[in-house]
């Protein structure tokens, strides 16, 4: 059974500065992984999609890599600003009908 | 325009009601998704259709019953509510079946 663990659970820098967030997953046979914001309130944002063939996407300031076979993936945000404040949420697909397995998510606050 | 509409945003009803959660998406994808979050945060998984029909249905009580009318639209009927339905309940849309997903702002069910 897949599991999905995101480190850390919240997180609070100032703004300006870059950081890493981190995702693990326990069966590396998956199809893709996905990174996802939350915002209060609302839905999810796909912020990039990573397939198990790829070691990395990039999308302007933030920058997802996949290390399919240590089960390893990290978000990286450059020069954090007020507005990335949200929960990031990674979820990896195991099959090619969709089935999305999440973590927990990172709360992250950035303050200015 | 939004892409992923759901209706209505909140729900509060009685136990042992049974209700409808709507979902239309605007993008021309052929795969809808429902998805449940937890007072956790946890989402998981709840059905999948992919040009009408049912690719994924997890372990959901029979008391969950999704319809898909036609491509653009998705909903969930709930009969005989229980308190452990209370949760936020999210549609959801993909191009293909392990492309990025697109959410709805979410559904706040509430059984008291």
């Amino acid at each position: 059974k897949q599991e999905v663990t995101q480190i850390p659970a919240a997180l609070s820098v100032p703004e300006g500065e870059n950081l890493v967030l981190n995702c693990s997953f326990t069966d590396s046979a998956i199809y893709n992984l996905q990174w996802f914001r939350q915002d209060p309130g609302k839905g999810l944002t796909s912020l990039l999609l990573i397939q198990s063939s790829q070691r990395e996407q990039t999308s302007g300031r933030l920058n997802a890599s996949l290390d399919k076979s240590s089960g390893r993936s990290t978000l990286y945000i450059a020069a954090s600003q007020p507005g990335d404040s949200a929960t990031y949420l990674c979820a990896v697909a195991m099959n090619m009908r969709g089935k999305l397995v999440f973590g927990a998510g990172t709360i992250l606050r950035v303050k200015s | 325009d939004t892409a992923v509409s759901q209706t209505p945003k909140y729900l509060v009803t009685q136990m042992g009601n049974d209700k409808s959660i709507k979902c239309e998406q605007n993008l021309g994808h052929d795969t809808m998704y429902w998805y449940k979050q937890d007072s956790k945060k946890f989402l998981k998984i709840m059905f999948s259709y992919n040009n009408k029909e049912l690719i994924i249905n997890e372990t959901v009580p029979n008391r969950f019953s999704p319809k898909s009318p036609d491509k653009a639209h998705l909903n969930l009927h709930i009969n005989s509510l229980e308190l452990g339905d209370s949760a936020v309940y999210f549609c959801a849309s993909s191009q293909g079946t392990n492309e990025k997903l697109f959410f709805g702002s979410g559904t706040q069910l509430s059984v008291l």
